[in-house]
């Protein structure tokens, strides 16, 4: 089944704790984004990756990293997490002009 | 980004249509999605309109595109409790790579 899977789907962590939730499609997809949802803001592209080792910020990119060493694999990085980093986050890998393929997301609580 | 506009919430009736409207800025969008999120789970693509049309059906679902405007709208027939989610408005244009920008999406519930 063609499908992008993120994990964990829930993660609870502190302050200044480094973490990183992975990302992986089977499409063979070229183009991968990660976005933020947060209540009344919408969706918000924090990174996005062309191809491997291509990688650019979106509109909020303060606070993360990526890296993109394979195609299937774009894990999103969060060196030194703060409060204001809770929030859902969606991985998402682009099916051509049809549209993007999302995961399940993962919520995410820094205390 | 460019701007892309919703109303935040709408009620229907079950067995009614829904008509949820959106409008952007960007001129040169490429591409415009309607992604439907169901409480806790991930975004669902519902259908996608191309910027050279101007309509689309599927099934119970009816695009219309107003490019002059930049206005979209997505008519949900014989709606039904299923149906309740929040619905996002989303364009993409090639010069931003094909970045989704998305509006920040109606929320439609559907009574008995």
């Amino acid at each position: 089944e063609a499908q992008v899977t993120q994990n964990p789907r829930y993660l609870i962590t502190v302050t200044g704790k480094k973490l990183t939730v992975t990302c992986s499609q089977n499409m063979n997809h070229e183009y991968m984004s990660w976005y933020r949802q947060d209540p009344g803001l919408g969706l918000r592209q924090i990174y996005y990756s062309m191809n491997v080792e291509v990688t650019d910020k979106g509109d909020v990119p303060e606070g993360y990293k990526v890296s993109r060493k394979e195609k299937r694999n774009f894990p999103l990085i969060l060196e030194s997490p703060s409060p204001n980093q809770t929030s859902l986050y969606f991985c998402a890998s682009r099916t051509g002009a049809g549209g993007y393929t999302f995961g399940s997301g993962t919520r995410l609580t820094v205390v | 980004g460019e701007d892309v506009e919703q109303s935040l919430f709408l009620s229907v009736r079950e067995g009614d249509s829904s008509v949820i409207n959106c409008t952007y800025t960007d001129s040169s969008s490429t591409y415009l999605y309607w992604y439907k999120q169901e409480p806790g789970a991930g975004l669902q693509l519902l259908t996608y309109i191309f910027s050279n049309m101007d309509m689309k059906q599927d099934q119970r679902l009816t695009v219309l595109l107003n490019k002059k405007d930049k206005h979209l709208s997505l008519r949900i027939a014989d709606t039904q409790t299923g149906d309740s989610a929040i619905y996002f408005c989303a364009e993409t244009h090639s010069n931003s790579g094909y970045a989704l920008n998305f509006g920040k999406g109606t929320s439609l519930l559907v009574t008995p």
